[in-house]
C-alpha cells in the first residue's frame, strides 16, 4: 500500500458526459501528478500540482483540467467525454524540494470506461 | 522531450535464471526510476537513482549517466516477479524547480515460468 488513494476504483459512463477523479496524496507529500494508461498511448504524463498550484502540464487535453485543494487532495475533471478517453487513471505524489529528482508513490488507480 | 526505449519488450524465463531489461534515453536527467506493475494494474516504484547502483533484495539497478543507460537485473528469478518492468525519466530536463512528470517506457513484459 503505497499511502496514495483514489476513488472511484472503476468507474462506467457514455459519450459526452462530465466525471471527477479524486486523489489523496500520502500523508505529507505536497505534489500530485496525474497520468493517464492506455493500451495505443501507454503511460503518459497529464498534470503536476505542487501544494495547491499548477506545476508542469504534459499530454493534457483541453477538455480535462484538474485541480488541488488546500487539504492537498486533487481532483481531475473530464469532461465531453469521447471513448478514446477510456483508460487507467493513475495519481501519483511525491515530496518536492530533494536534490535530483523525486521518488513519485502511485495510487491504484481509477479505470475509467467511455461507452 | 526525452525520449525513453526499452529492450527487450517481452522476455520469458525459466525459475532461478538471472534477468536484465536495458532503458536507454535521450536527453540528461537528474534522476531515472524504475517502476513494476502487476497485472492487477498496480504500479510500484522500485528504484529511483541518479548515480551507480542500487541493491534491494534481489533487485539491482544500475544507470551509466555519460552514456544514457540504465539497466534493471533480477537475481534468482521467481514466477512472482513476473509482471511489467517500466523505465521512466523527467519529462523535462531537472531545472530544480520541482516539476518532474515522468516520461514512461512502453515497458518489459517478463515472465518467469517454474
Amino acid at each position: 500500500d503505497s499511502g496514495v488513494t483514489q476513488t472511484p476504483k472503476h468507474l462506467i459512463t457514455a459519450t459526452g458526459q462530465r466525471v471527477t477523479l479524486r486523489c489523496s496524496p500520502r500523508s505529507g507529500d505536497l505534489s500530485v501528478y496525474w497520468y493517464q494508461q492506455s493500451l495505443d498511448q501507454g503511460l503518459q504524463f497529464l498534470i503536476q500540482y505542487y501544494n495547491g498550484e499548477e506545476r508542469a502540464k504534459g499530454n493534457i487535453l483541453e477538455r480535462f483540467s484538474a485541480q488541488q485543494f488546500p487539504d492537498l487532495h486533487s481532483e481531475l475533471n473530464l469532461s465531453s467525454l469521447e471513448l478514446g478517453d477510456s483508460a487507467l487513471y493513475f495519481c501519483a505524489s511525491s515530496v518536492l524540494g530533494l536534490a535530483g529528482g523525486n521518488e513519485q508513490f502511485f495510487g491504484p488507480g481509477t479505470r475509467l470506461t467511455v461507452l | 522531450k526525452n525520449e525513453v526505449e526499452q529492450s527487450p519488450q517481452n522476455l520469458t524465463a525459466q525459475e532461478g535464471e538471472f534477468i536484465t531489461i536495458n532503458c536507454s534515453y535521450s536527453v540528461g536527467i537528474s534522476a531515472l526510476h524504475w517502476l513494476q506493475q502487476h497485472p492487477g494494474g498496480g504500479i510500484v516504484s522500485l528504484f529511483m537513482l541518479s548515480s551507480g547502483k542500487k541493491k534491494h533484495g534481489r533487485l539491482i539497478a544500475t544507470i551509466n549517466i555519460q552514456e544514457k543507460h540504465s539497466s534493471l537485473h533480477i537475481t534468482a528469478s521467481h514466477p512472482r516477479d513476473s509482471a511489467v518492468y517500466i523505465c521512466a525519466v523527467p519529462t523535462e530536463m531537472y531545472s530544480g524547480g520541482g516539476a518532474d512528470g515522468l516520461t514512461f517506457g512502453k515497458g518489459t513484459h517478463l515472465i518467469i515460468q517454474p
